[in-house]
């Protein structure tokens, strides 16, 4: 089983800072989605990157997949108390449709 | 609006018992799945559907088993709930194909005492 480990597993910072979740894993993925999930809901996806490499922006939240494609980050620019939730990477392995998940990052942000 | 949703949200059963858990997707999607979600241990794949009547097991099927009768809805069994089971249960769907989205429900939290 491919394990995906996320770091920090909690990170409570202040309103307007910035912050960076990792998602690390040592399997390669043909692809890489990240969710977030909101108190008493499923995840919702934020975004799937693809290329090794690449670089997605959304809004303040920028994603990046490692080269090797075995990693990947999420960077929040002033974050803000809406962006408190649980961080959930996933990988999708080649030539199949399950993803396997991170171990989650809890973030919260105070105002 | 795309909608998955769980018979339950918070449910509480006996050792022992036999217990249920439904999900019903309105998007008419191929793929199926139920996870569990533990802390610090994220989604764990338990079962996933290709299509009706179609099962595969995930990475921790032991102790449960599905039913998918109708395209819409997906089932998942306990045969006999044990305490180790305690934990929130999430059901998705998507559309079959790579990088596809999946769709989750709000989640069903059972305690087994």
């Amino acid at each position: 089983t491919q394990l995906l480990e996320q770091s920090p597993q909690f990170l409570s910072i202040q309103e307007g800072e910035n912050l960076t979740v990792y998602c690390n894993s040592s399997s390669v993925f043909s692809s890489l989605q990240w969710y977030r999930q909101e108190p008493g809901e499923g995840p919702v996806l934020l975004v799937t990157v693809v290329t090794g490499g690449e670089v997605k922006k959304l809004k303040r939240l920028t994603f990046q997949f490692g080269d090797a494609r075995k990693d990947s980050s999420l960077h929040i620019t002033a974050a803000q108390t809406g962006d408190t939730g649980l961080y959930l990477c996933a990988g999708e392995d080649f030539g199949n449709e399950k993803l396997t998940f991170g171990t989650g990052t809890r973030l919260t942000i105070i105002p | 609006d795309v909608k998955v949703t769980q018979s339950s949200r918070y449910l509480v059963k006996r050792t022992g018992e036999k217990v249920f858990l439904e999900c019903v997707q309105d998007m008419d999607h191929e793929n199926m799945f139920w996870y569990r979600q533990d802390p610090g241990l994220g989604l764990r794949l338990i079962y996933f559907s290709y299509d009706v009547k179609m099962k595969e097991k995930g990475d921790i099927p032991e102790g449960y088993s599905v039913s998918r009768e109708k395209k819409e809805r997906f089932s998942l069994i306990l045969e006999s709930a044990s305490t180790n089971q305690t934990s929130m249960y999430l059901c998705a769907s998507s559309f079959p194909g790579p990088t596809i989205e999946q769709y989750f429900g709000p989640g069903t939290r059972l305690t087994v005492t």
